[in-house]
């Protein structure tokens, strides 16, 4: 089975810096990938996804996403965070085709005002 | 209408009662999906159920029972839990069976049992 690993525990950033969170998983074959938020007290939410196409992928509120499949990696990104980006942050992989779907560990953002 | 309601919010059982979770989606998706998450841990997944057959069972203990009546539905009876078992429990559910899709998570239940 495939695991994901998600390199930052905590980060802390002031509004308005740019934010790059790392997601790495180890399976070789074909892949979902998947970054959702969790807001405190709030449900998971999906930020955006990977299928197929181009690498670089736009989700809501600002946010983006690229993969390197040559790297395992599907780093998130946002060019100037805001506090209300305060949230957990996981990534999450499935096989193509299988509904096992792993999450990362999670990264708390905490942006300070 | 893309929400996945779970009932109830919060629960509170002793070792020996048997309740149940129960989990709601009406966007007709045909895979459910039951996790449990622990304090600032990530979801884990238990069980999969894909066209209302469980397909995926991650190794869960027999004290947690998943039941999926129709394709909107989905349940997990609880009987002998054990402390370590308080957890918040998400459900979720993807449009395709076959793990194509995003899932879409309810809010979950905060259960613990004491």
């Amino acid at each position: 089975a495939q695991s994901v690993s998600q390199h930052n525990h905590h980060v802390i950033l002031s509004e308005a810096a740019s934010l790059e969170l790392g997601c790495n998983y180890s399976y070789g074959g074909t892949v979902n990938l998947f970054w959702y938020v969790q807001y405190p007290g709030q449900h998971l939410q999906l930020l955006l996804k990977y299928f197929s196409g181009d690498p670089l992928v736009k989700g809501i509120k600002g946010f983006e996403a690229e993969f390197i499949k040559s790297k395992f990696s599907f780093n998130l990104r946002k060019p100037s965070v805001q506090w209300s980006d305060t949230a957990e942050y996981f990534c999450a992989v499935n096989e193509y085709n299988n509904n096992d779907m792993r999450f990362g560990a999670g990264t708390r953002l905490t942006v300070k005002p | 209408d893309t929400e996945v309601t779970q009932t109830p919010k919060h629960l509170v059982m002793g070792m020996t009662n048997k309740k149940s979770l129960k989990c709601e989606q009406h966007m007709g998706h045909r895979a459910m999906y039951w996790y449990k998450q622990k304090a600032k841990k990530p979801p884990e997944l238990m069980f999969v159920y894909s066209y209302e057959k469980l397909s995926i069972n991650e190794s869960v203990p027999s004290r947690f029972s998943p039941e999926c009546p129709n394709s909107s539905l989905l349940n997990l009876h609880l009987h002998a839990l054990q402390p370590e078992d308080s957890a918040l429990y998400l459900c979720a559910s993807s449009q395709d069976g076959g793990g194509l899709g995003e899932q879409y998570f309810g809010p979950g239940t905060r259960l613990t049992v004491t």
